[in-house]
C-alpha cells in the first residue's frame, strides 16, 4: 500500500512561470490537504479537498494560487505567474472519509525554487 | 481560532540525557493533539496522537506525551534520546471529532551529540 506520493520532488521554476505539484493520496483516501512550509518556518495549511469539492480554503492566496482534486486522478496545486517568494517546500496529506480524520498520513513534499 | 505554542526552537542535548519539547495550545473547542517528526529533506511522520482516554500516550521509539487540560499543553518526552532521534518536532492540534485541518507550531529542532 503505497503512501502519500507527492511529484515532482523538486521543482525550479523561473519568475512568471507556472508551477504544478501533484499528490496522488493514500489507497481508499478521499480527503487531501495542501500545507507549505517556509524555511525555517512550520507548516501552514492552504486548502483542504474531498473529490470535486472545496472545503476549506482559508490558507490559500487570494491570487495566483488554485487547487483541484478532480473524480480521476491526482490532486493538483497550481501557482500561477510564481515569484521569488512562492520558494517553500508544500506538503500533501490525505485521510480516509471518516468523519473525525484522526490522523493525516503526508507525502514527501514538493520544494520548488522560484529564480 | 486555533493556535499551538513551541517556545522552544532549538533543543541541544547530549545522547542519553533526558528530553522534554514543550507544546501549549489554544482552542475553544475538544481538540486532537498529536506530535509529528521531520527528519531532513523528508516528510512529516506521526509520532504520537491524543484523541480521548489516558491522558499519557506513547510511541514504539520510546517518546510519550502527556495531556494536561488545565495547562493545556502537551510536552513530548523521552527519558534518553538517541543520535537518531535529531530532527524536527512539530506539535499540531486540530478539532475533534470533524474532518478538518491540523493547526502546527512552528518546530523544535532537537540537536543531539555524543
Amino acid at each position: 500500500n503505497a503512501g502519500v506520493m507527492q511529484n515532482p520532488r523538486h521543482l525550479v521554476r523561473r519568475r512568471g512561470q507556472e508551477a504544478r505539484l501533484r499528490c496522488s493520496p493514500m489507497k481508499g483516501h478521499s480527503h487531501v490537504y495542501w500545507y507549505r512550509q517556509l524555511p525555517e518556518e512550520g507548516l501552514k495549511f492552504m486548502v483542504y479537498l474531498q473529490k470535486e469539492n472545496i472545503i476549506d480554503e482559508s490558507g490559500m492566496p487570494k491570487e495566483r494560487f488554485s487547487a483541484e482534486f478532480p473524480k480521476e486522478g491526482p490532486s493538483i496545486l497550481r501557482i500561477q505567474q510564481v515569484v521569488r517568494g512562492d520558494s517553500a517546500a508544500y506538503f500533501c496529506a490525505s485521510s480516509p472519509p471518516s468523519q473525525s480524520n484522526t490522523e493525516a498520513f503526508f507525502g514527501q513534499g514538493t520544494r520548488l525554487t522560484v529564480v | 481560532a486555533q493556535s499551538v505554542t513551541q517556545l522552544d526552537s532549538q533543543v541541544p542535548v547530549f545522547e542519553e540525557a533526558p528530553v522534554e519539547l514543550r507544546c501549549n495550545y489554544s482552542s475553544s473547542v475538544s481538540v486532537y493533539l498529536f506530535w509529528y517528526v521531520q527528519y531532513p529533506n523528508q516528510g512529516l511522520q506521526l509520532l504520537l496522537k491524543y484523541l480521548s482516554g489516558s491522558t499519557l500516550v506513547e510511541s514504539i521509539n520510546g517518546f510519550e506525551a502527556e495531556f494536561n487540560k488545565s495547562q493545556t499543553s502537551f510536552h513530548l518526552r523521552k527519558p534518553s534520546v538517541h543520535i537518531s532521534d535529531t530532527a524536527e518536532y512539530f506539535c499540531a492540534v486540530k478539532d475533534a471529532g470533524t474532518a478538518s485541518k491540523l493547526t502546527f507550531g512552528t518546530g523544535t529542532r532537537l540537536q543531539v551529540t555524543l
